[in-house]
């Protein structure tokens, strides 16, 4: 079964850093880009960041940019995000996603890790 | 950034019904243009890629269209469980973004 599973979300305080994970299994990792997407309680969907599958390329939300890194270990088959600098608006669920190499849509998605930003 | 704007915000239709989604967005994306599903407490599902590509697995009542700036989602024969939020998202440019979604009620 194609799955992705994240981890790592807890309750942090402004300013503070966090280093969430995804698990993937079940396809060729290492053939796909992996992104990020998250949601803030009773909110629509913010795409945050994308890794290319050699993690050569990554791109990042305006919001994120500067504060979030996104990296992957193709041997373990993981990705990860780096939050530093955390902000009470960081709060959401974190979503790992699948892309699916077809003009970049995403087609797995795990259930989320949620982060809670508040002092 | 790319700003994609869906419309209507929420709207309510029967069971057997048709309804029609539409995303605009504020310049032109091809057909970088996907479709999710997104049901309460659950992940979002991709239901349409690529403007008209249905997701494998998907009933075929889904159906999408458009390409440059206009873009429709168009569900058939309406069942219970496509009560749902849907929002569309351009892969077109970085960043990308989504809609701010759709509730579609009973």
């Amino acid at each position: 079964e194609v799955q992705v599973v994240e981890s790592g979300g807890v309750v942090i305080q402004p300013g503070g850093s966090l280093r969430l994970s995804c698990a993937a299994s079940g396809f060729s990792f290492d053939d796909f880009s992996m992104h990020w997407v998250r949601q803030g309680p009773g909110k629509g969907l913010e795409w945050v960041a994308l890794i290319t599958w050699d993690g050569g390329n990554r791109y990042y939300a305006d919001s994120v940019k500067g504060r979030f890194t996104i990296s992957r270990d193709n041997s373990k088959n993981a990705i990860y995000l780096q939050m530093n600098s955390l902000r009470t608006e960081d709060t959401a669920l974190y979503y790992c996603a699948k892309d699916s190499n077809v003009l970049y849509a995403m087609d797995v998605w795990g259930r989320g890790t949620t982060v809670t930003v508040s002092s | 950034d790319i700003q994609m704007t869906q419309s209507p915000s929420s709207l309510s239709a029967y069971v057997g019904g048709r309804v029609t989604i539409t995303c605009r967005a504020s310049q032109s994306v091809t057909v970088y243009l996907n479709w999710y599903q997104q049901k309460s407490g659950k992940a979002p599902k991709l239901l349409i890629y690529s403007a008209s590509s249905l997701q494998s697995g998907v009933p075929s009542r889904f159906s999408g269209s458009g390409s440059g700036t206009d873009f429709t989602l168009t569900i058939s024969n309406l069942q219970p469980e496509d009560f749902a939020t849907y929002y569309c998202q351009q892969s077109f440019i970085f960043p990308y973004t989504f809609g701010q979604g759709t509730k579609l009620e009973i």
